[in-house]
Order: structure tokens, then C-alpha cells, then sequence
């Protein structure tokens, strides 16, 4: 079984400030790794994820996650947040080959402020 | 760009009654999923479909839950008799036959118990 960490349940940032959301994974197995994000009052959208090659995945909207293998991490990161960037953030972990399952963290929720 | 849609947003309901909650998938969709998340918990997985049989549940889903595609487009989750704790926001989630498609989920139904 695999498991989750988020390390922040709370991140508040200013506007145009870097942000970074923590997340750390457990598994057995090999794991692929994502983002969730959600707006309020919406759905879970995926944000990035990471299934094999380069180690360093992005966004269209400015994220990157960075897959770490040996420190067994998945951290989110943005170098210029906006107002609407205001969201809860999920980190998610899959066996390969079994992708739907998906095992979540408990969330961060980024608060950004003008 | 095609949605997951849930019906209802919020539903209320006393101990002991029975609920369904509906959703449609995205048309071209196969898998289909039910997620939940207690409030202040993380989000969990519940159970897997296709091809009109259950293809995984979790130890959550047990004998109160049942998941039906009643017709092409609905997919229902119905828990016979509900108690407090379940209490939760519910996600439906998809996604299309293809390795590695990522999952579109639903903006979810807070389901209360009361």
C-alpha cells in the first residue's frame, strides 16, 4: 500500500511570491505521482503528473513538481503566484499499472493575497 | 471542454434512509469511479466500474453501497441506509480506455446525515 504526506495544511503567500507545497509518498512499488487542485466550489482538475522519464514535470498555468526518488518526494512549486492561484492542492500517489487508484494526501490550501 | 456532472451539489438526509447520488460521466468514458472525502480527511477511494460490473472496491465500500449504470450515461452511487459518519463530500471520476489517461472528476455531492 502506498501513502501520502502533505507537510502544510495552510500556505499563505502574496501575490507575484514564490510558493513551494511539500509532499511525500511511501509505497513498496513502483508509483506515479500527481497533482490535484481544487478551485473553490469545483471538481478535483489534475494539475501535473509524473509517470516515467524526465524527472521534472510542469503545468500550463506556471507549476512544476519535481520527482525525487530517493527522498521519495513530490514537491509542488510556482515562482510567481497569482490571485486566482487560491486553491486547495492535493498530492496523489499510484501503483503503476493500477493508475485509478489513486491514494491522496490531506491537502494544502494556498491562500494568496494581494 | 466535456464535464463530469453530479447531481445534487448538497443532500441532506436522516440516519437510516436511503440515498443516490447520480453522476454522468464524460461520453466517451469507460471507468468510472467513486471517491469520498470526510470533512477535514482525505479523500479516499471507494470503488471502480467497467463493463458494468465492479472491477475494485475498497474495505469502505461494503454491503450499504451499491454503484449501478442505470442506462448509457448515468453512473449512481446508493447507500441503502445512511448512517452519521457517512457524511462526506463524494466525487465521480472517469476517465477513457487509453494507458495512463488521468481521471476528470466531478465537483462532487456533499452528502449530510443527520
Amino acid at each position: 500500500a502506498q501513502s501520502v504526506t502533505q507537510l502544510d495544511s495552510q500556505v499563505p503567500v502574496f501575490e507575484e511570491a514564490p510558493v513551494e507545497l511539500r509532499c511525500n509518498y511511501s509505497s513498496s512499488v513502483s508509483v506515479y505521482l500527481f497533482w490535484y487542485v481544487q478551485y473553490p466550489n469545483q471538481g478535483l482538475q489534475l494539475l501535473l503528473k509524473y509517470l516515467s522519464g524526465s524527472t521534472l514535470v510542469e503545468s500550463i498555468n506556471g507549476f512544476e513538481a519535481e520527482f525525487n526518488k530517493s527522498q521519495t518526494s513530490f514537491h509542488l512549486r510556482k515562482p510567481s503566484v497569482h490571485i486566482s492561484d487560491t486553491a486547495e492542492y492535493f498530492c496523489a500517489v499510484s501503483e503503476t499499472g493500477n493508475d485509478y487508484k489513486l491514494s491522496f494526501g490531506a491537502g494544502t490550501t494556498v491562500t494568496v493575497r494581494a | 471542454e466535456p464535464e463530469v456532472t453530479q447531481t445534487p451539489s448538497h443532500q441532506v438526509t436522516q440516519m437510516g434512509q436511503e440515498v443516490i447520488l447520480r453522476c454522468v460521466p464524460i461520453s466517451n468514458h469507460l471507468y468510472f469511479y467513486w471517491y469520498r472525502q470526510i470533512l477535514g480527511q482525505k479523500v479516499e477511494f471507494l470503488v471502480s466500474f467497467y463493463n458494468n460490473e465492479i472491477s475494485e472496491k475498497s474495505e469502505i465500500f461494503d454491503d450499504q453501497f451499491s454503484v449501478e449504470r442505470p442506462d448509457g450515461s448515468n453512473f449512481t452511487l446508493k447507500i441503502r441506509s445512511t448512517k452519521l459518519e457517512d457524511s462526506a463530500m463524494y466525487f465521480c471520476a472517469s476517465n477513457p480506455p487509453g494507458y495512463n489517461s488521468p481521471l476528470h472528476f466531478g465537483n462532487g455531492t456533499r452528502l449530510t446525515v443527520t
